[in-house]
């Protein structure tokens, strides 16, 4: 089994669809959570951090679930620009970190 | 803001050549990272360094060393580039237990 799974995708949805995204994580003693965006042939950029009581940000909602090891990545009112990969990613102690291997996601008009 | 320079976007060299990537950091991070990016084997770490002139080997060292003199510097070194080392190549900074990871521009190696 993988440390950190997704989904790859692709997820095609139209514009102003609501889409969620999952990530499973194995190792239980993970401390923290990103969700970062990587657009084609570019570098990761981060989105937001995943916080435990869960966290919002304009139309991104983050949720933490500890007990269940997962993660979820929610976008309300998708927009064009919204096309781009989505990482999962979990840093279990010290300088590791993991990635997942990305969802990706289309807008379409 | 954190600011991770890449010297080059894109490169390209001859197999055999010594080949120098350089990251260079403005936000004192102790921590700085290698990682290549092939399609469909995400990201994975080739070395990483948690302060000036010490480093740690990651999952797909060989092939690869690297330097630190400076803190804010850290170099990916191909000692001898082969074909397969062909790949996206990001270097990224991080500050503590917390905090996301921050990434460069990455540079785009082509081996010929």
């Amino acid at each position: 089994r993988k440390e950190v799974e997704q989904d790859p995708g692709p997820f095609n949805v139209p514009e102003g669809a609501t889409v969620a995204f999952n990530c499973t994580y194995s190792n239980s003693a993970s401390q923290s959570f990103f969700w970062y965006r990587q657009d084609c042939r570019k570098e990761p950029k981060l989105l937001m951090s995943v916080y435990s009581s869960g966290n919002e940000d304009g139309r991104f909602t983050a949720q933490l679930n500890r007990a269940s090891q997962y993660i979820s990545l929610l976008i309300r009112d998708s927009k064009l620009s919204d096309s781009a990969t989505y990482l999962c990613v979990v840093n279990n102690y010290g300088q590791n970190f993991v990635f997942g291997p990305g969802t990706r996601l289309s807008v379409l008009p | 803001d954190v600011k991770v320079t890449q010297s080059s976007r894109y490169l390209v060299k001859r197999t055999g050549e010594k080949v120098f990537l350089e990251c260079v950091q403005d936000m004192d991070h102790e921590n700085m990272f290698w990682y290549r990016q092939d399609p469909g084997l995400g990201l994975r770490l080739i070395y990483f360094s948690y302060d000036v002139k010490m480093k740690e080997k990651g999952d797909i060292p060989e092939g690869y060393s690297v330097s630190r003199e400076k803190k804010e510097r850290f170099s990916l070194i191909l000692e001898s580039a082969s074909t397969n080392q062909t790949s996206m190549y990001l270097c990224a900074t991080w500050d503590r237990v917390g905090q996301p990871q921050h990434f460069g521009d990455g540079t785009r190696l082509s081996i010929l």
